[in-house]
């Protein structure tokens, strides 16, 4: 099955930038794969982010954004808060009706 | 209120078959497709299919074709999951996700809160 790589972890500072990648583990990630974004802690069901590679989901603080960099997808977090400290997934349109998310990576802010 | 209300945990034993549900409140439910997403304890979300209640239209991850069923009456507004001769490694959080109208931006716009299914002898 096609795989979706992200970073297992990551860490940040509390006001810092942080970014995020998605790739595939053969090719490149384009807008053609509507790039979405997802956070989730401990215990919740997932919060969705960003859509359609860079289009914030209705009550997301501006201080997240999306992009592609390079051949990947991004998630850039600015001015991070400690609040921000969660697992974050991304998922691939693969097109037919299949998605396939990243094996997630879990954000530390200290 | 636009919700996904998913049926309560479940314990099982191995062999052991279990159906479980989401049920969309709040908008139109056949216009929308549902998705599973499982979560094993410690891991990360796995997609595992979708359906269109408007006509039953399914489609599977390849890691799950055969494995799992996924239907809908949507009478009801209700989306189900059946899971067959359970073994422990099914045991798993599983999600209900709607999928954006249109099809214009192919994210999943709503969730549910989960099931939590634990298989044990």
């Amino acid at each position: 099955q096609t795989a979706v790589t992200q970073e297992p972890s990551f860490s940040v500072s509390p006001g810092g930038t942080v970014t995020l990648t998605c790739g595939l583990r053969f090719g490149s990630v384009s807008t053609s794969y509507y790039p979405s974004w997802y956070q989730q802690t401990p215990g919740q069901a997932p919060r969705t982010l960003i859509y359609s590679t860079n289009t914030r989901s209705s009550g997301v603080p501006d201080r997240f954004s999306g992009s592609i960099l390079g051949n990947k997808a991004a998630l850039t977090i600015t001015g991070a808060q400690a609040d921000d400290e969660s697992d974050y997934y991304c998922v691939l349109y693969m097109g037919t009706g299949i998605w396939v998310f990243g094996g997630g990576t879990k954000l530390t802010v200290l | 209120e636009v919700q996904l209300v998913q049926s309560g945990a479940e314990v099982k034993k191995p062999g052991e078959s279990l159906k479980i549900s989401c049920k969309g409140s709040g908008y139109s439910f056949t216009s929308y497709w549902i998705a599973w997403v499982r979560q094993m304890p410690g891991k990360g979300l796995e997609w595992m299919g979708i359906i269109y209640p408007g006509d039953s239209d399914t489609r599977y991850s390849p890691s799950f074709q055969g494995q799992v069923t996924i239907s809908a009456d949507k009478s009801i507004s209700t989306a189900y999951l059946q899971l067959s001769s359970l073994k422990a490694s099914d045991t798993a959080m599983y999600y209900c996700a709607r999928r954006d109208l249109g099809g214009r931006y192919w994210y999943f716009d709503l969730w549910g809160r989960g099931t939590l299914v634990t298989v044990s002898s």
